[in-house]
């Protein structure tokens, strides 16, 4: 079983700040990772895939990086909008799959 | 546009069954597996099952084998969860979501089951 592992579980941050929330595999899973946002009442939505390509129409603030076992999501200047909880999800073990246990980045 | 909507969702009591649908538009639904997941009130989310694009391939999460069982039927674009033997710790919202090989680009809204006598 691949365990992901995410830090900080919480984030307090001012819009404008920069964001970075990590994401450590408990072995390699290459570039098979991907980030996700929650926010409350919705579904998650895929913003990062193959570790660090952005999905459609998602801003450019958001990057990701990272292989084997540690990954990071970055959003360079925080918007309003981006409060909420994020998740990462790893795929190497395909057709199963596992997701952290989320980080939820909260307005300072 | 790609459209994912779960129904079926309820209040059940402990032991009791349940089966959810997803009704799929806005893509060729056979041609892609397919995964539901599930989030309990609070809490993160969990893989449960996935089934593929033929249906003949399919995996479970242990927490849910032997009692839940995937299913498909491309003719209606429609993906089913069949849910016995229903435990409190079943009690989420469950979403479908579409297989993108080693991630999932597109999610329903959910449809919330509550498992309590």
């Amino acid at each position: 079983e691949i365990v992901l592992t995410q830090s900080p579980a919480t984030l307090f941050l001012f819009p404008g700040e920069r964001a970075t929330l990590s994401c450590r595999a408990s072995q390699s899973i290459s570039t098979y990772l991907a980030w996700y946002q929650q926010k409350p009442g919705q579904a998650p939505r895929l913003l990062i895939h193959d570790a660090s390509t952005r999905a459609a129409d998602i801003p450019a603030r958001f990057s990701g990086s990272g292989s084997g076992t540690d990954f990071t999501l970055t959003i360079s200047s925080l918007e309003p909008e981006d409060f909420a909880v994020y998740y990462c999800q790893q795929g190497s073990n395909w057709p199963l799959c596992s997701f952290g246990q989320g980080t939820k980045l909260e307005i300072k | 546009e790609v459209q994912l909507v779960e129904s079926g969702g309820g209040l059940i009591h402990p032991g009791g069954s349940l089966r959810l649908s997803c009704a799929a538009s806005g893509f060729t639904f056979s041609s892609y597996s397919m995964k539901w997941v599930r989030q309990a009130p609070g809490k993160g989310l969990e893989w449960v099952s996935y089934i593929s694009s033929s249906g003949i391939s399919i995996y479970y999460a242990d927490s849910v084998k032997g009692r839940f069982t995937i299913s498909r039927d491309n003719a209606k674009n429609s993906l089913y969860l069949q849910m016995n033997s229903l435990r409190v710790e079943d009690t989420a919202v469950y979403f479908c979501a579409r297989d993108n090989r080693w991630d999932l680009d597109h999610w329903g809204q959910g449809t919330l089951v509550t498992v309590s006598s």
